[in-house]
């Protein structure tokens, strides 16, 4: 199956730029999620793009996809505390029809 | 329009028992997925339910088994628990065809099993 791997944690300050990293395997025509999760919740949708793009921008939110490296990053800025929470990064494709999600990368963002 | 509703929202089984969680899926979705998320980690995919058939399984062993009915609500059963089974399960609902932003996740059913 795919892999798809995140780091564990990432500790920024209220009102500075957090950017969350993942790398995935597959090679075909993906699409490429980001989902927050708060504590005792399910997952909410933030932001996704398709493998054949190189970025996408929504309001605070900028993803950056690197194809060669296979690389996504997600950057949030002017992070609140608010947007402590896990992030994951997923990716999902119509050849396996499924979520592979990476184990999440914890913000703690400090006021 | 309403969205996925899992039930119940926590519950807790003994080793050995039998559990069944239910999922009522988005109005329009004709597809239902059920992941396990165990504590520190990413949701795995179960099985995937559609026209009233699994349409495609994770790693799963086949005590893990599910069901879709006409009104593609959907149940996931559990039987012969086990410890490792603790986790919290989501279920997602989709239209067939629709890549993975037509999905929506429900809170989850969080399984602790003593």
């Amino acid at each position: 199956g795919e892999d798809v791997e995140q780091s564990l944690f990432l500790s920024v300050r209220e009102g500075d730029s957090s950017v969350i990293n993942c790398t995935y395997t597959d090679s075909s025509s993906t699409y490429l999620y980001w989902y927050k999760q708060e504590p005792g919740a399910g997952l909410q949708l933030l932001t996704y793009i398709f493998s054949n793009m190189d970025m996408k921008q929504d309001q605070r939110l900028t993803v950056l996809l690197n194809k060669k490296d296979k690389h996504l990053s997600l950057r949030i800025a002017d992070t609140q505390t608010g947007d402590s929470a896990i992030y994951f990064c997923a990716e999902w494709g119509y050849n396996f029809n499924k979520f592979y999600f990476g184990s999440g990368t914890k913000l703690n963002v400090k006021p | 329009e309403t969205g996925v509703t899992q039930s119940p929202t926590h519950l807790i089984k003994t080793r050995g028992q039998q559990v069944t969680l239910r999922c009522s899926s988005q109005s329009g979705h004709n597809t239902v997925s059920w992941y396990q998320q165990a504590l520190g980690q990413g949701p795995q995919f179960i099985f995937q339910y559609y026209r009233e058939e699994e349409n495609g399984r994770g790693n799963f062993p086949p005590r893990f088994s599910g069901l879709q009915f006409p009104n593609y609500s959907s149940e996931l059963n559990v039987n012969a628990l086990e410890l490792d089974d603790s986790a919290l399960y989501l279920c997602a609902s989709s239209r067939e065809g629709t890549p993975g932003d037509g999905y929506t996740f429900g809170s989850g059913t969080r399984l602790t099993v003593v």
